[in-house]
């Protein structure tokens, strides 16, 4: 199946630093999308990209779908404890009956 | 608005038994997805129903995995007999059909299953 190799697999911060993780694919998607998963919980919609190109943030994340349509990243801008969590990539093949691939998530600690 | 719904939160099972996940979708929601999370990995999808209908199963273990969703609201995924392999945790998540290219897909907590 599809695979989508998502980077750092894992992040430990200083609260008030910057974040930023990404996605890549051998294949073409139509949609990006970044999850949040915190622990004993189902993945949370965080933002979703339509566009090659296309920037949008949401508060203190941004993401960007890349121009190639095979990479996407996110960042997060002033980091606090409850940014911890997992984060996941996930993207949607073209003409796949909006079904998801997902990366392998990014866990991400916030130190103090 | 309630969300998705799933029980049970945890089950614990034996190699070789059954066990049956119930999901109740949110209500309006045509599309109902099934994932299996292994630890450390991203949610996979088992399969799809649009409805009572299934779109997409390509990746669902038939020889042991079985989901209905017969009157188009809940579905209950059946896992027969059950491998070390299967310990998971299983999503169920609903989206709207509409016109759009991507409708959200809204995910319950999950039933974490271990297989002993």
């Amino acid at each position: 199946g599809q695979q989508l190799n998502q980077s750092p697999q894992s992040m430990f911060i200083q609260e008030g630093e910057d974040v930023s993780m990404n996605c890549t694919s051998s294949s073409i998607f139509n949609t990006w999308l970044w999850y949040k998963q915190d622990p004993g919980e189902g993945p949370v919609l965080l933002i979703a990209l339509y566009k090659a190109g296309e920037l949008t943030s949401n508060g203190r994340l941004t993401a960007q779908f890349g121009i190639t349509r095979k990479d996407s990243f996110l960042n997060i801008s002033a980091s606090i404890p409850s940014d911890v969590g997992i984060y996941f990539c996930a993207g949607q093949l073209a003409g796949s009956a909006r079904q998801l691939t997902f990366g392998s998530g990014t866990q991400l600690t916030v130190l103090p | 608005e309630a969300g998705v719904a799933q029980s049970p939160r945890y089950k614990i099972i034996e190699k070789r038994q059954s066990v049956a996940f119930w999901c109740n979708p949110i209500s309006g929601h045509a599309t109902l997805y099934w994932y299996q999370q292994i630890l450390g990995q991203g949610p996979k999808l088992l399969i799809q129903f649009q409805n009572n209908g299934v779109v997409d199963d390509s990746q669902l273990p038939k020889d042991r995995f079985s989901a209905e969703r017969l009157k188009g609201v809940d579905s209950t995924l059946k896992i027969q007999p059950a491998k070390l392999e299967d310990s998971a945790v299983y999503l169920c998540a609903s989206s709207f059909t509409g016109l759009s290219s991507y409708n959200e897909q809204f995910f319950g907590p999950g039933t974490r299953l271990t297989v002993l």
